[in-house]
């Protein structure tokens, strides 16, 4: 079975532009929760989907959005973008409700110039 | 205060040692706890996972959590060079979907 997949694996941006980063889950994984990586604050969790639902979300600014589609496959987008949102976001999927155990991809490395 | 504390490392030792990685947390609301395996540039791989208390291995990976102290631990043994990576504690139980982390302890494994 194909593991979670992200697309793009790396991205450079300037400041104020916006970005859309991709996330495909395991075939059958109905959840997906997005986190964002840095070297000083470690896997922050920023929100999570299910059945095309927002059903959480971490404490993050609204340029940071998201959303997810009837095959689960979920996008998040970053508007105006600052440099201090260079970072690994990464993506991970789950079963169902309920279930805990998450399963991530290889993210994607966004650097803001 | 973080609300899962992992000590960063670095960490080194010798190939066959047994490594032992540890987190404390304060929120006593977490019932899963996961240890995930990071390469540099890559993501989380899930090594093991646990429900409540108590122990569970799985070949040379041991994990246990005590919720009466807060402690989880994880326990390699025979260690090799391929276990050089930051290995990562993940606890939830307290909102949908949201694993919090520690910061991750990198480890290196020397021939």
């Amino acid at each position: 079975k194909a593991g979670v997949t992200q697309t793009p694996r790396y991205l450079i941006k300037t400041r104020g532009q916006q970005v859309t980063l991709s996330c495909s889950p395991i075939s059958g994984h109905r959840s997906v929760s997005w986190y964002q990586q840095t070297p000083g604050q470690g896997l922050q969790f920023l929100f999570e989907y299910f059945s095309e639902t927002q059903r959480n979300k971490g404490n993050f600014p609204g340029r940071f959005s998201g959303r997810q589609f009837s095959n689960s496959r979920s996008e998040m987008n970053v508007s105006t973008l600052e440099l201090g949102d260079s970072a690994l976001y990464l993506c991970a999927s789950s079963l169902a409700a309920g279930e805990e155990t998450q399963y991530f991809g290889p993210g994607t490395r966004l650097l803001v110039l | 205060q973080k609300e899962v504390e992992q000590d960063p490392g670095p960490l080194s030792v010798p190939e066959g040692a047994i490594v032992s990685l540890n987190c404390t947390y304060s929120n006593s609301a977490f019932q899963y706890f996961m240890w995930y395996r990071q390469y540099s540039r890559k993501g989380p791989e899930l090594l093991m996972y646990t429900y409540s208390s108590g122990n569970k291995e799985d070949g040379r990976f041991t994990a246990q959590v005590d919720k009466s102290s807060k402690y989880i631990s994880l326990f390699i043994r025979d260690s090799q060079p391929s276990d050089s990576a930051t290995y990562l504690c993940a606890m939830s139980g307290t909102s949908y979907g949201k694993l919090t982390f520690g910061q991750g302890t990198i480890l290196t494994v020397h021939p």
